[in-house]
């Protein structure tokens, strides 16, 4: 299986300020067709995750635009340009490129 | 498109866990339905999912255990998971996975299962 490993696992961050979540891959997730097969989900606390990012840098419907992923092979990384309270919650980076699917273990953002 | 997940939410060690999936507002067709888990204080684990013409992919550490399915009018799929430890204490989510996009973009709310005697 592939393993995704997330860094830091707990995200203390000032409103207002930059974030940045990091997700390396045990091996590549780069596709013969030119897309890295990573999404990252945010699951804000009680609710069930919501897609943010597909094809490692394109963001959902909706998603607002301080998302950002970028990326490609085996190392990820999830920006938030400027962090709002609303974006507290768990983020996850996930590999589609095979089966089983694999996720990371889950970084938690936090506002100071 | 919802997805709202049902089933018990205490389950016995050895005896079999059965739950199931709304789908409404939409289609099950040309998607791919997926069961996913998340242990407390663990990573998010996928099940396996089912096309909407029926065919099966499972993650190889549950397969033995493990049965999706997906009702005439395609309108619930369904899981079951037998011989139940306290390992397979979880959330449980129901998740549309999207070809193309290969993400799931639509997941439904989770319910409790928790195995105990």
């Amino acid at each position: 299986d592939i393993v995704m490993t997330q860094s830091p696992l707990s995200l203390p961050v000032t409103p207002g300020e930059p974030a940045s979540i990091s997700c390396r891959s045990s091996q590549s997730l780069l596709h013969t067709i030119g897309f890295n097969y990573v999404d990252w989900y945010l699951q804000k606390p009680g609710q069930s995750p919501q897609l943010l990012i597909y094809l490692g840098s394109v963001r959902a419907p909706g998603v607002p635009d301080r998302f950002s992923g970028s990326g490609s092979g085996t190392d990820f990384t999830l920006k938030i340009s400027r962090v709002e309270a609303e974006d507290v919650g768990v983020y996850h980076c996930m590999q589609a490129l095979e089966s089983p699917y694999t996720f990371g273990q889950g970084t938690k953002l936090e506002i100071k | 498109v919802q997805l709202q997940e049902s089933g018990p939410g205490l389950v016995k060690p050895s005896e079999t866990l059965s739950l199931t999936c709304l789908v409404s507002g939409g289609s099950a067709d040309s998607y791919f339905w997926s069961w996913i888990r998340q242990p407390p204080g663990k990573r998010m684990e996928w099940i396996g999912d089912i096309y909407y013409n029926g065919s099966t992919n499972y993650n190889p550490s549950l397969k033995s255990r493990v049965t999706i399915s997906i009702d005439k009018s395609k309108i619930r799929f369904s899981l079951k998971v037998t011989s139940v430890t306290a390992a397979d204490t979880a959330m449980y989510f129901c998740a549309r996975f999207f070809p193309g996009d290969e993400a799931f973009d639509i997941w439904g709310q989770g319910t409790t299962v928790t195995v105990s005697s």
